[in-house]
């Protein structure tokens, strides 16, 4: 069964202190993994979009990168407008779908 | 480029009755899917609308149904409301299907059972 875990599920960094958020997954046929962030109360806003293994996206301070097994969104010296909760999901060809990974909420501290 | 537009923002519904939530797409777009979102469960597909055809489904009761219209746009329906209905219902929508295209979100609707 294609399954998608993120890790931490929560994480308060301070600001300036750089760290990583996890997600890994277990599908068949990948078809495209993607990150967005989503703050309270909204609609997730698009991120990233990785389709393979050794792949590279940069937007200002975040970094997405994906492995056969897993992707990684690298936050450098997070602001706390950064806070928001960061969902990763994937779409495979087995489903057809996209499946969403629980998120991992992000508190950035002034 | 307008985005992808949800409305009504907040809904307050009693249980037993019915529901009706819209959608419209980024102007162009051709597949627009279906979210619940809650606290416990994350986000759960509901189902998936292209060119007015659903063209996959996730697990949810027949009570939740949908439809999209020639336009694009796509109504959510929920019948005999429960309280665990209670969530933030998402729509999101791609220029293609099947394909692995980015999904654009709406901001949600609110719905609250009572």
């Amino acid at each position: 069964e294609d399954q998608v875990t993120q890790s931490p599920e929560a994480l308060r960094l301070q600001e300036g202190e750089s760290s990583s958020l996890n997600c890994s997954y277990t599908v068949s046929g990948l078809r495209g993994l993607f990150w967005y962030r989503q703050d309270p109360g909204k609609g997730p806003e698009f991120l990233f979009t990785l389709y393979s293994a050794g792949e590279e996206k940069e937007k200002e301070r975040l970094k997405a990168t994906l492995t056969k097994k897993e992707s990684f969104l690298h936050i450098t010296a997070p602001k706390p407008e950064d806070s928001a909760t960061y969902l990763c999901a994937v779409f495979t060809s087995g489903t057809y779908k996209y499946i969403f990974g629980t998120g991992t909420r992000l508190k950035v501290l002034a | 480029k307008a985005g992808v537009t949800q409305t009504p923002r907040y809904l307050i519904k009693t249980r037993g009755q019915q529901v009706t939530l819209s959608c419209s797409p980024i102007s162009g777009h051709r597949s627009v899917s279906w979210y619940q979102q809650t606290p416990g469960q994350g986000l759960q597909f509901l189902f998936e609308y292209f060119s007015e055809t659903q063209r996959n489904k996730g697990n949810f009761p027949g009570r939740f149904s949908g439809r999209q219209f020639s336009n694009s746009r796509s109504e959510m329906n929920v019948s005999t409301l429960e309280l665990g209905d209670s969530a933030l219902y998402l729509c999101a929508s791609s220029l293609m299907t099947g394909e692995g295209a980015e999904a654009f979100f709406g901001q949600g609707t609110r719905l609250t059972v009572v």
